[in-house]
């Protein structure tokens, strides 16, 4: 069955560190990938999206993540976190020749330390 | 566009009452979705929908039911709530491949 695998369930961090969000999917055919973040108490919010091109993806708020396809993979980077982007980190994949739903990781959640 | 518009924001029941979320989206989107969230946790898929008169289950179907008679509209039916259900609700919905919208959830808690 298809599935996301995101590696760390919870990362603490202090200002100023570099992070990076590991995520990995089980589907060997095309795909569009997404990172969603979720701040405290508030919904889900689109933070990135890959569709095809340039694997290096930017997104809102300084951060970016790189498809590797031999990897399956999708990893959100950000070179130094602040303090508000504590929240939680979801990758989502959609299998483009299956019945395009969102299949969903567990989430990271991301404490930045002040 | 108002996005997806989810009503109420709050709501409290007692065991074995109804009850229905609405959800509303203004973007002409095929595919939208009911989520719940329980404290802590990721995402759970309830039930979804690819198109008007078309639902099927997700993961956590029971308890549950849905309807889509318009492109517009997704509501979510509780009939018998259980202290089980106390989540928070979020709508979504997309285009076909794209990412999906979220509505604002809907908190709902069952003494």
């Amino acid at each position: 069955a298809q599935s996301v695998s995101q590696h760390n369930h919870h990362v603490i961090l202090s200002e100023a560190a570099s992070l990076e969000l590991g995520c990995n999917y089980s589907y060997g055919g095309t795909v569009n990938l997404f990172w969603y973040v979720q701040y405290p108490g508030q919904h889900l919010q689109l933070l990135l999206k890959y569709f095809s091109g340039d694997p290096l993806v930017k997104g809102i708020k300084g951060f970016e993540a790189e498809f590797i396809k031999s990897k399956f993979s999708f990893n959100l980077r950000k070179p130094s976190v602040q303090w508000s982007d504590t929240a939680e980190y979801f990758c989502a994949v959609i299998p483009m020749d299956s019945n395009y739903q969102l299949i969903w990781g567990a989430g990271t959640k991301l404490i930045i330390k002040p | 566009n108002a996005g997806v518009t989810q009503t109420p924001k709050f709501r409290i029941l007692k065991i074995g009452q109804s009850m229905t979320l609405q959800c509303t989206q203004d973007m002409n989107h095929n595919y939208m979705y009911w989520y719940r969230q329980d404290p802590g946790m990721g995402l759970k898929l309830i039930y979804y929908s690819v198109g008007a008169g078309i639902t099927d289950k997700g993961e956590v179907p029971n308890g549950y039911n849905v309807s889509r008679s318009t492109t517009e509209d997704f509501p979510l039916r509780l009939e018998l709530a259980a202290p089980s259900q106390t989540s928070v609700y979020f709508c979504a919905s997309h285009r076909q491949g794209a990412a999906q919208y979220f509505g604002p959830g809907t908190r709902l808690t069952v003494l």
